[in-house]
C-alpha cells in the first residue's frame, strides 16, 4: 500500500544552519505530496505541497520538490530560524484524494 | 481568522472510564475528519463524515469507539471504555470540497488513561 518514510530525529540545528529533513514515498499511481508543520501545543498546519512530479513547493522559505525517479519529497530551508523549531511531517495523498498518509514526523530545533 | 475548535485540551481519565471528545469544524465545512495520533508517530485517520454521514470509519476501532455529527455541524467523538493504549493526541480536522487535501487541523486534545 501507499507509505511515507521520512527521516527519524529529533534534529537540532543552529540558527542560520541549512536544513534538510528527507521523505521519500511508496505509491500507486500518481500521489499528491505535503508537508505539515506541527508548533508546541497546536494542531497541524500545511506548510507546502505539490500535486504532479518536478512541482516545487515552498512557503515561508521552506521548499520541497516531487522528485518521481527518486520517490523523494525532500523538505529544505536554506537559514533555519529559532521560531521554525516544531514537528514536521511529510504526507502523501492518493490520486483521488480518498486516503492520506502521515510519516510519522521529524522533531526539528534550532537553537540560538 | 477560521479555526477548527476542540475541546477539551487535556483529558486524563482512568480504563475503563467513558470519554468524549468535541470539535466544531470551519463554518461552512462540509467534510470533517477525526485522527489519532500516537506519540512519536503520524495521525491516523479513525472517521471521516459528509455532512452528517460517515463516510469512512474503516479505521474506528468499533467496539469501544464512536462518532457522531447530528446536525451535520459539529462533532463528538467517544470512547468507552477506555483502555491504556487509548492514550493519544485525537485531532478533528475540517474541510470545505471533501477532499483530504484540503484538511485544516484543530488543535487537538491529549488523552491520558492511567
Amino acid at each position: 500500500g501507499d507509505s511515507v518514510t521520512q527521516m527519524e530525529g529529533p534534529v537540532t540545528l543552529s540558527e542560520e544552519a541549512f536544513l534538510t529533513i528527507n521523505c521519500t514515498y511508496t505509491a500507486t499511481g500518481y500521489p499528491s505530496l505535503f508537508w505539515y508543520v506541527q508548533y508546541p501545543g497546536e494542531g497541524l498546519q500545511l506548510l507546502l505541497k505539490a500535486t504532479k512530479a518536478d512541482d516545487k513547493g515552498s512557503n515561508k522559505g521552506f521548499e520541497a520538490t516531487y522528485r518521481k525517479e527518486t520517490t523523494s519529497f525532500h523538505l529544505e530551508k536554506g537559514s533555519v530560524q529559532v521560531s521554525d523549531s516544531a514537528v514536521y511531517f511529510c504526507a502523501l495523498s492518493d490520486n483521488n484524494g480518498n486516503q492520506f498518509y502521515f510519516g510519522t514526523g521529524t522533531s526539528l530545533t534550532v537553537i540560538p | 481568522e477560521a479555526e477548527v475548535a476542540q475541546s477539551p485540551r487535556y483529558k486524563i481519565t482512568e480504563k475503563s472510564q467513558a470519554v468524549a471528545f468535541w470539535c466544531d469544524p470551519i463554518s461552512g465545512h462540509a467534510t470533517l475528519y477525526w485522527y489519532r495520533q500516537i506519540l512519536g508517530q503520524g495521525p491516523e485517520l479513525l472517521v471521516q463524515f459528509q455532512d452528517e454521514s460517515v463516510v469512512d470509519d474503516s479505521q474506528l476501532p468499533k467496539d469501544r469507539f464512536s462518532a457522531e455529527r447530528l446536525k451535520g455541524v459539529d462533532s463528538t467523538l467517544k470512547i468507552q471504555p477506555a483502555e491504556l493504549g487509548d492514550s493519544a493526541m485525537y485531532l478533528c480536522a475540517s474541510s470545505p470540497s471533501g477532499s483530504l487535501m484540503e484538511q485544516f487541523f484543530g488543535p487537538g486534545t491529549r488523552l491520558t488513561v492511567l
